[in-house]
């Protein structure tokens, strides 16, 4: 069955960067895209960005160019999400979640979350 | 970029009750249009895809319609375990995409 596995929680200090794991499962890697997704504390669901494990393409919402990084490693089925110059208000869960290429406006899948806590 | 804003914001009901959310996109998305169910601690749950169709596994008291800019999600017989916060999700502007405030469905 499709799996996506994240890394732990992580607490960081300001300005601090954080790489966050999502490792796959139970499919092609490069069948299927990946998106990471936040929620703050309380708060609701916000898009940070996309992979194509394929080819390694990514897109991200505009908030956070310039912050976030999204690489992929097909020989572990793995997708990282970095985020750098930490700010408080980036502490939130992360997930990371799956949509085939054929069906690419669901998400079917997604990981557990890890919480990334920024704080001096 | 596309707002999704959805209505109300929490709603109390009673199980057996029917429940009605609204989602409006801020311009047309055609009918990219996700709902997802989530529960405390828990992941995203997606329920419906493509405006009206029903995920694999949800029950058939979950439905979706709309078109456009104007989309809703009704639960025609609420159940306990329906106690939960729902979420739409444009796809329109894939890779993209945009989430609604979300709903508080609480028990009343």
């Amino acid at each position: 069955q499709v799996q996506l596995v994240q890394s732990g929680a992580e607490v960081k200090k300001p300005g601090a960067s954080v790489k966050v794991s999502c490792k796959a499962s139970g499919y092609t890697f490069s069948d299927y895209y990946i998106h990471w997704v936040r929620q703050a504390p309380g708060q609701g669901l916000e898009w940070v960005g996309w992979i194509n494990p394929n080819n390694g393409g990514t897109n991200s919402a505009q908030k956070f160019q310039g912050r976030v990084t999204m690489t992929r490693d097909t020989s572990i089925s793995t997708a990282y999400m970095e985020l750098s110059s930490l700010r408080s208000d980036d502490t939130a869960v992360y997930f990371c979640s799956s949509c085939s290429r054929s069906t690419w406006f669901k998400n079917d899948f997604w990981g557990q979350g890890t919480l990334v806590t920024v704080s001096s | 970029d596309i707002q999704m804003t959805q209505s109300p914001s929490s709603v109390s009901a009673s199980v057996g009750d029917r429940v009605t959310i609204t989602c409006r996109a801020s311009q047309g998305i055609s009918s990219w249009l996700a709902w997802y169910q989530q529960k405390p601690g828990k992941a995203p749950k997606l329920l419906i895809f493509a405006t009206s169709n029903l995920q694999s596994g949800v029950p058939s008291r979950f439905s979706g319609s709309g078109s456009g800019t104007d989309f809703s999600l009704t639960i025609s017989s609420l159940q306990p375990e329906d106690f939960a916060t729902y979420y739409c999700q444009q796809a329109n502007t894939f890779p993209a995409l945009t989430f609604g405030g979300g709903t508080k469905v609480e028990i009343k």
